[in-house]
């Protein structure tokens, strides 16, 4: 069974309006990651969290707000979304004392900002 | 800052054969975690291998290995005997410094084997 989960698995939205995405992970990580893929980019680090009630910045935030309200589940929220912001994503978790932050990924969201 | 390249895009091969894929990284931790991870045709991302800094000897995982030259920041992926399945896209990855939260990738590299 799926350990980390996210939905929607896809989604359409419209420009300014409101998106959120959410991942649940049953694997008991303390961490949790929200990751962008892009043709050519690779992955790179939206917000991260490391305890409940508390999210951090990654590489690039700008555009981007995340909830963690409890070790199970974290959020990605697109305030008002743009074009620039249609790709994957992809939400991961990772439990540092037992494997070094080796990353348990969900399957992706695919979003189209029209 | 950490930082990730791999500079080979895409990588064809034949069957049973044997593959290297280059990854080098920078970083100014003394100690740090280095992965690389699969990315099928379908989407999905999975852990392949993990070398520790510290560690001298090559991890090896099934038909995958690593070559890490840590003079030269470099941790390359050899698959050996390789087959269909292994066509994926590669990603190199670390993680440094205290408590190493951030978990910085590299672009990819698009490994196609033909038969």
């Amino acid at each position: 069974e799926a350990a980390v989960t996210q939905s929607p698995r896809s989604k359409v939205a419209v420009t300014g309006g409101k998106v959120t995405l959410s991942c649940h992970q049953t694997n008991n990580h303390d961490y949790m990651y929200w990751y962008r893929q892009d043709t050519g980019h690779g992955l790179r680090l939206i917000h991260y969290s490391y305890v409940a009630d508390s999210t951090e910045k990654g590489d690039i935030p700008d555009g981007y707000k995340a909830s963690r309200p409890s070790q199970e589940n974290f959020s990605l929220i697109l305030e008002l979304a743009s074009l620039s912001q249609t790709a994957v994503y992809f939400c991961a978790s990772s439990d540092w004392g037992v494997s070094q932050n080796t990353l348990y990924f969900g399957a992706g969201t695919r979003l189209s900002v029209l | 800052a950490q930082k990730v390249t791999q500079t080979q895009t895409s990588i064809s091969v034949m069957e049973k054969t044997t593959v290297t894929m280059d990854c080098v990284y920078e970083t100014q931790d003394s100690s740090y975690f280095l992965f690389w991870y699969k990315q099928t045709a379908s989407g999905e991302i999975v852990f392949l291998i993990r070398q520790d800094s510290y560690k001298k000897e090559n991890a090896t995982v099934g038909h995958y290995s690593l070559n890490f030259q840590k003079p030269k920041s470099s941790i390359g992926l050899i698959i050996t005997a390789t087959q269909i399945e292994d066509s994926a896209v590669y990603f190199c990855a670390m993680s440094a410094g205290t408590g190493g939260y951030k978990v910085v990738f590299g672009s990819g590299t698009r490994l196609l084997v033909s038969p």
